[in-house]
């Protein structure tokens, strides 16, 4: 079953604009991770944000993680054209295989130049 | 730099064929997964295996086996296949870090699998 959900499923921006992803779960989790496929490939993970964590960075990219509303955003500052791409949160649950991710459905992110 | 490789970027495959999906990793990952990908469904956990000769089913095991005879290598059969296993099928790989979870997988470019 899915346990993250991306939120919207597609967002178009112009390129310098700032682009925000959310991602709801249902189960209490160890980790959150933020993962980018570009068309046709294999995922690149991007960012990882642990439960005691409430924001991370990390170059043009800003996680927040609010575990009472299990909910997390991805912002991406400034975008550029190669930042279009899908982009997808995965969770482990705590108490469960800690390597095991759960993905959810994507967000599909265009950069118009 | 940490690589996953998979056999075929693209198959075509006949209904009732035996089919075999290879994957090779070269970071003495522990830990390494099959996922098949579809359009509005998102990424779904067919097995993994978290040492040589262990797996445990993911989501969607039915249909599929897998075979992990060595540590580097993890192979994903279609004993019979059937138009329903199109899809996109991605590899990928993690080590145990802490023991808190959060292992990050690494993944391969993906086999584009099409069964007429």
């Amino acid at each position: 079953s899915q346990q993250g959900e991306e939120d919207p499923q597609a967002l178009s921006i112009q390129e310098g604009e700032n682009a925000t992803m959310n991602c709801s779960y249902k189960t209490s989790i160890n980790n959150l991770q933020w993962y980018r496929q570009n068309s046709g490939r294999g995922l690149v993970h991007l960012i990882l944000i642990r439960s005691n964590e409430r924001e991370k960075h990390s170059g043009r990219l800003r996680v927040t993680l609010d575990t009472s509303k299990k909910s997390s955003s991805l912002l991406i500052t400034a975008s550029r054209a190669a930042d279009t791409a899908s982009y997808f949160c995965a969770t482990d649950r705590s108490g469960g295989s800690n390597y095991k991710l759960t993905f959810g459905k994507g967000t599909l992110l265009t950069v118009n130049p | 730099d940490v690589k996953v490789t998979q056999s075929s970027r693209y198959l075509v495959k006949r209904t009732g064929e035996k089919v075999f999906l290879e994957c090779v990793q070269d970071m003495d990952h522990e830990n390494m997964f099959w996922y098949r990908q579809d359009p509005g469904l998102g990424l779904r956990l067919i097995y993994f295996s978290y040492d040589v000769k262990m797996k445990e089913k993911g989501d969607i095991p039915e249909g599929y086996s897998v075979s992990r005879e060595k540590k580097e290598r993890f192979s994903l059969i279609l004993e019979s296949a059937s138009t329903n296993q199109t899809s996109m099928y991605l590899c990928a790989s993690s080590t145990w870090t802490s023991g808190i979870g959060g292992d990050t997988q690494y993944f391969g470019p993906g086999t584009r699998l099409t069964v007429l």
